[in-house]
């Protein structure tokens, strides 16, 4: 069965401190991959989905990156954070024609 | 892009029917309909998805409108765990789907 795991729960980081956050994919391969954001009380921002392996689009400009070095691994990064950055994110999988699978989340805070 | 449009919040009493409603009037004949569903803290959780067809599945029941511009998610007999916010979204054609802010459906005792 497909399982996707995503760390760490809970992150505090210091306002200009970097960060990564990784999700990984098992039981499936090429997946179409997702990060998305969801802000205290809002709905779910899509930022990067990948399709491939180095295949990355962008959907909201800012200060977040993000990478597939490997067929089952996402990673999101910044270089410095912003108080804005606070959030909860999530990282999802799908197949085309099928739902998506989301992780449990990555709840930030910045201060 | 298209847009899904959905009420902010309903209620309904325990094990009675909900319908969910979703307005989707720019979607293209390729585009799935998808709902989700996601408690407090948690990632969102898959309810169901269909074409043009209705749909059903153990959770719920998908019903589709003849021009595909709305759907319904049923709850057939709603429980307290049904309590959360519901999102309907459709994917473009290109399985990248985006998301409103949901529906906040509370169930009453």
């Amino acid at each position: 069965s497909q399982t996707i795991h995503q760390w760490p729960a809970t992150l505090v980081q210091p306002v200009g401190s970097p960060l990564s956050l990784e999700c990984t994919v098992e039981g499936t391969s090429n997946p179409n991959l997702y990060w998305y954001r969801q802000a205290a009380g809002r709905g779910l921002q899509l930022l990067f989905y990948s399709v491939g392996i180095g295949q990355i689009s962008s959907e909201v400009p800012q200060n977040l990156s993000a990478s597939r070095p490997q067929d089952r691994q996402f990673i999101l990064s910044s270089k410095k954070l912003l108080l804005s950055d606070s959030g909860f994110y999530l990282c999802a999988w799908s197949r085309l024609g099928y739902g998506y699978t989301f992780g449990s989340g990555t709840r930030l805070t910045v201060v | 892009d298209a847009k899904t449009t959905q009420p902010n919040s309903m209620e309904s009493n325990e094990e009675e029917p909900v319908h969910l409603p979703c307005n989707h009037s720019t979607i293209s004949g390729t585009d799935y309909i998808h709902w989700y569903r996601q408690l407090p803290s948690q990632g969102p959780e898959y309810v169901i998805h269909g074409l043009t067809s209705n749909v059903n599945n153990r959770m719920a029941s998908l019903a589709i409108a003849e021009d595909r511009k709305s759907s319904t998610l049923i709850l057939h007999r709603a429980t307290l765990r049904d309590a959360a916010v519901y999102y309907c979204s459709t994917n473009f054609g290109n399985e990248k789907l985006t998301f409103g802010t949901g529906t906040r459906l509370t169930i009453i005792p």
